[in-house]
């Protein structure tokens, strides 16, 4: 059974610095892993997909890496802003018992930037 | 704008009532799911359709029910078995039930039991 870890859970920055958030999962067998951001009381905003053939995407501040076969992904927020303040969550795409593609979501970490 | 709409909002449901939250795309996306989140778990998969008039279980489906008679609307129901329905719900879409495709989702329904 497939499960995502998210680590830590809270992360507190002061405003300008760089920081990295951490993702990983216990089954190398996947489609893809995105990162996605949510702001208190709303649903989820797509950031970056990941493909398992690639090694990385970038938009922007953003930048996200993958290593398939050691089973971790990072979030990479460069120049930290208050606006950047979320709840980042990572999920992985993988076939189910089923035969239909499902994604595992991680249980997130919570981000403060500090002004 | 193309995008995913969930309603209402906000939900309060008596004991022992049906309620019905609402999923409306018009991404022309053949995929639609509903997901479950609890304060510090993450999002569980309660049902998905891959394609009209068909829907699976998914990890966590007792209690619930959907339908899928359109391709733009993927209605759940939270029935009196569901004995915890207290939680915030997200529909989401993707392009096909199959791999490799970027997952969209709503912006949630908050349903409470008083």
């Amino acid at each position: 059974k497939q499960e995502v870890t998210q680590i830590p859970a809270a992360l507190s920055v002061p405003e300008g610095e760089n920081l990295v958030l951490n993702c990983s999962f216990t089954d190398s067998a996947i489609y893809n892993l995105q990162w996605f951001r949510q702001d208190p009381g709303k649903g989820l905003t797509s950031l970056l997909l990941i493909q398992s053939s690639q090694r990385e995407q970038t938009s922007g501040r953003l930048n996200a890496s993958l290593d398939k076969s050691s089973g971790r992904s990072t979030l990479y927020i460069a120049a930290s802003q208050p606006g950047d303040s979320a709840t980042y969550l990572c999920a992985v795409s993988a076939i189910s018992n089923f035969g239909n593609e499902k994604l595992t979501f991680g249980t997130g970490t919570r981000l403060t930037i500090i002004p | 704008d193309g995008g995913i709409t969930q309603s209402p909002k906000y939900l309060f449901r008596k004991e022992g009532q049906n309620v019905t939250l609402s999923c409306e795309q018009n991404l022309n996306h053949d995929a639609m799911y509903w997901y479950r989140q609890d304060p510090g778990q993450g999002l569980r998969l309660i049902y998905y359709s891959q394609i009209v008039n068909d829907f699976q279980k998914g990890d966590i489906a007792e209690g619930y029910s959907v339908s899928r008679e359109k391709k733009e609307s993927f209605p759940l129901t939270v029935t009196s078995a569901q004995k915890n329905p207290t939680a915030f719900y997200l529909c989401a879409s993707t392009p096909s039930g199959g791999p490799w495709t970027e997952a969209f989702f709503g912006q949630g329904t908050r349903l409470t039991v008083v």
